[in-house]
């Protein structure tokens, strides 16, 4: 079965651009959940999307939005690109919003700001 | 979520048992602690979690003092493949919580030397 599948792999933006990163949970898997890593840091929780509702929010600017499809694949949008973005953007799903959930992370996405 | 504490950096020898401590002093009663590993390039990777009582899976076992404040991730026969970030977290417990919006620490990188 594939796992988390996340696209593109890398991409690099300039300042002030816009930018969608793409994500595609497991098979049967509802909820999706957004992170955002800056190097040497531990992933930073941006958003969590179940069954189409955002059900959680980290403290990220209203740049970063998303939103969650009827085949739970789900985007993050990030406007008006900051250097200070420049980041490994992952994306985890789980099959339900459940304390007692595994979370199944994909590779990322390597966004660069110039 | 509650606030974790782990060494910075820990070595292990191949083929020992690798211990890895986590603080986790203002856990709440309904809160789960999970680790997750992060090995370079990749996203972290679900190793194992647990409320109150020990668990053990075919990766690790968990050991959760009495009081809750403390616990311990075993690596029982440590490889090369192990060297990694690993990453204890509090958290999840709260209602409606769940492990999609968990806090990341910056974790304990574990290096696994021959």
């Amino acid at each position: 079965d594939a796992g988390v599948t996340q696209s593109p792999t890398h991409l690099i933006k300039t300042r002030g651009q816009h930018v969608t990163l793409r994500c595609s949970p497991i098979s049967g898997h509802k909820s999706v959940s957004w992170y955002q890593q800056v190097l040497g840091q531990g992933p930073q929780f941006i958003f969590q999307y179940y069954e189409k509702e955002e059900r959680g929010r980290g403290n990220f600017p209203d740049r970063f939005s998303a939103r969650q499809f009827p085949n739970y694949s789900s985007e993050l949008n990030v406007n008006a690109l900051l250097l200070g973005d420049s980041a490994l953007y992952l994306c985890a799903s789980s099959l339900r919003q459940a304390t007692n959930e595994k979370l199944f992370f994909g590779s990322g996405t390597q966004l660069s700001v110039l | 979520d509650a606030k974790t504490t782990q060494p910075p950096s820990m070595d292990c020898a191949e083929g020992r048992a690798a211990n890895l401590p986590c603080n986790h002093s203002t856990i709440s009663g309904n809160e789960y602690v999970y680790w997750y590993r992060q090995i370079h390039s990749q996203g972290p990777q679900y190793i194992i979690h647990g409320l109150k009582n020990n668990e053990t899976n075919e990766m690790a076992s968990l050991i959760i003092t009495e009081d809750r404040k403390s616990s311990t991730l075993i690596l029982p026969h440590a490889t090369l493949r192990d060297t990694a970030v690993y990453y204890c977290i509090a958290g999840g417990g709260t209602y409606g919580g769940s492990q999609g919006n968990l806090i990341f620490g910056k974790g304990t990188k574990l290096s696994v030397k021959p």
